[in-house]
């Protein structure tokens, strides 16, 4: 069965500087991978995806995510931080039940300092 | 603007009591789903709906009834609940229920308090 690990529960940036939260996944086959964000009260916004092809991902709001099959890592980063960015991140594997439902992390929460 | 709407945002119930949460989807989705979130856990799946044809269960309990009339709506009947069951509730939806890579568009929730 797949899972995905985000090994962080909380990290602090201060506002400009870049961010790298980190997620590792298990699955057999290649994996569909993506990024959530959920601001306070509100629900799962897709950030960016991964099937295939190019292993760098830009998705909205200035994030990008790179695959890593190597060490099974999808990992989501920002050059520049702004307070508006502090949310929590989920990371989300694609699961085999034979529909699109999703196996999520536990989620990081970012903080951003001023 | 979300294209997938839940109602009410909050609530507060009894264990005795019966309510329903609501969602509803513009986007031409053909799949909804109910995830429950609660703290320190990731998303749990509760139910699928693939053409108003419910796929998977997940094994939740009883107490929870899901209906889904039509493909745009998506209702979840609450009864007799525990106090643990008190979460953020969320509907999403996606347009390719069969493809593993269609991404889910969710909804802001339902924050439910079983007292």
């Amino acid at each position: 069965a797949q899972s995905v690990t985000q090994p962080d529960i909380h990290i602090t940036v201060s506002e400009g500087a870049s961010l790298e939260l980190r997620c590792n996944y298990s699955y057999g086959a290649t994996p569909y991978l993506f990024w959530y964000v959920q601001s306070p009260g509100q629900g799962l916004q897709l950030l960016l995806k991964y099937f295939s092809g190019d292993t760098l991902v830009q998705g909205i709001k200035g994030f990008e995510a790179e695959f890593k099959r190597s060490q099974s890592s999808f990992n989501l980063r920002k050059p520049s931080v702004h307070w508006s960015d502090a949310a929590e991140y989920f990371c989300a594997v694609g699961e085999d039940s034979g529909y699109s439902t999703l196996t999520f992390g536990k989620g990081t929460m970012l903080l951003v300092s001023p | 603007e979300t294209g997938v709407t839940q109602t009410p945002r909050h609530l507060v119930m009894g264990m005795t009591n019966k309510k329903s949460l609501k969602c509803e989807q513009h986007l031409g989705h053909n799949a909804m789903y109910w995830y429950k979130q609660s703290a320190k856990k990731p998303l749990e799946l509760m139910f699928v709906y693939s053409l108003e044809e419910r796929v998977e269960n997940n094994s939740v309990p009883s107490r929870f009834s899901p209906e889904c009339p039509n493909s745009s709506h998506l209702f979840l009947h609450l009864h007799t609940l525990q106090p643990e069951d008190s979460a953020l509730y969320l509907c999403a939806s996606s347009q390719n229920p069969r493809d593993r890579g269609s991404p889910l568009h969710f909804g802001n929730g339902t924050r439910l308090t079983v007292t």
